[in-house]
């Protein structure tokens, strides 16, 4: 069985770019959360998705915005980049997202210059 | 989800059992306990959750204690393989996919 597939795998932009990155969950498995992670501030939820609608979202700026398509693939876009936007994004899976252990990919790394 | 308190590193010799503590005193009933580690430049990966009982798996061993203000995940034979940052978590019920991860406890497994 796949697991979590994220691409690209790494990422260079400059400020004021946009950027969209792309989540395949494992086959069968309908939620998917976006993490931003940063040597400052550790691992943070961004949103997830469930069944194409936004189920849960974390404290970011409306910079950063989601998307789940009908096979359960997600996508994460990023406009107007700051540099502050440097980090891991990390993708998780599960099948319904209640008290089940997530599944993460290995992450888009993008560095803003 | 409740508040969870870890050390901020560890060590541990090679072949020795590590024991991991976690401190989440305000738990509620119904909030299960995870534990996830995360290896340099990896994803986190799901080692092992329980709610009040002992649970056991492949990968390691979940004690919580019967108030279940506090758990210890145990790695029975640590290898430099299990060197990584352990996050334990103990999100409210019907969050989703929603985890608070904190800052977690660097293991250093040493040969």
């Amino acid at each position: 069985k796949a697991g979590v597939t994220q691409t690209p795998r790494y990422l260079i932009k400059t400020r004021g770019q946009q950027v969209t990155l792309s989540c395949s969950p494992i086959s069968g498995h309908r939620s998917v959360s976006w993490y931003q992670q940063t040597p400052g501030q550790g691992l943070q939820f961004l949103f997830e998705y469930f069944s194409e609608t936004q189920r849960n979202k974390g404290n970011f700026p409306g910079r950063f915005s989601g998307r789940q398509f009908s096979n359960s693939r997600s996508e994460m876009n990023v406009s107007t980049l700051e540099l502050g936007d440097s980090a891991l994004y990390l993708c998780a899976s599960s099948r319904d997202g209640n008290n089940e252990k997530l599944f993460f990919g290995s992450g888009t790394q993008l560095s803003v210059l | 989800d409740a508040k969870t308190t870890q050390p901020p590193s560890m060590d541990c010799a090679e072949g020795r059992a590590a024991n991991l503590p976690c401190n989440h005193s305000t738990i509620s009933g119904n909030e299960y306990v995870y534990w996830y580690r995360q290896i340099h430049s990896q994803g986190p990966q799901y080692i092992i959750h329980g709610l009040k009982n002992n649970e056991t798996n492949e990968m390691a061993s979940l004690i919580i204690t019967e108030d279940r203000k506090s758990s210890t995940l145990i790695l029975p034979h640590a290898t430099l393989r299990d060197t990584a940052v352990y996050y334990c978590i103990a999100p409210s019920y019907n969050q989703g996919g929603k985890l608070i991860f904190g800052q977690g406890t660097e293991l250093s497994v040493k040969p």
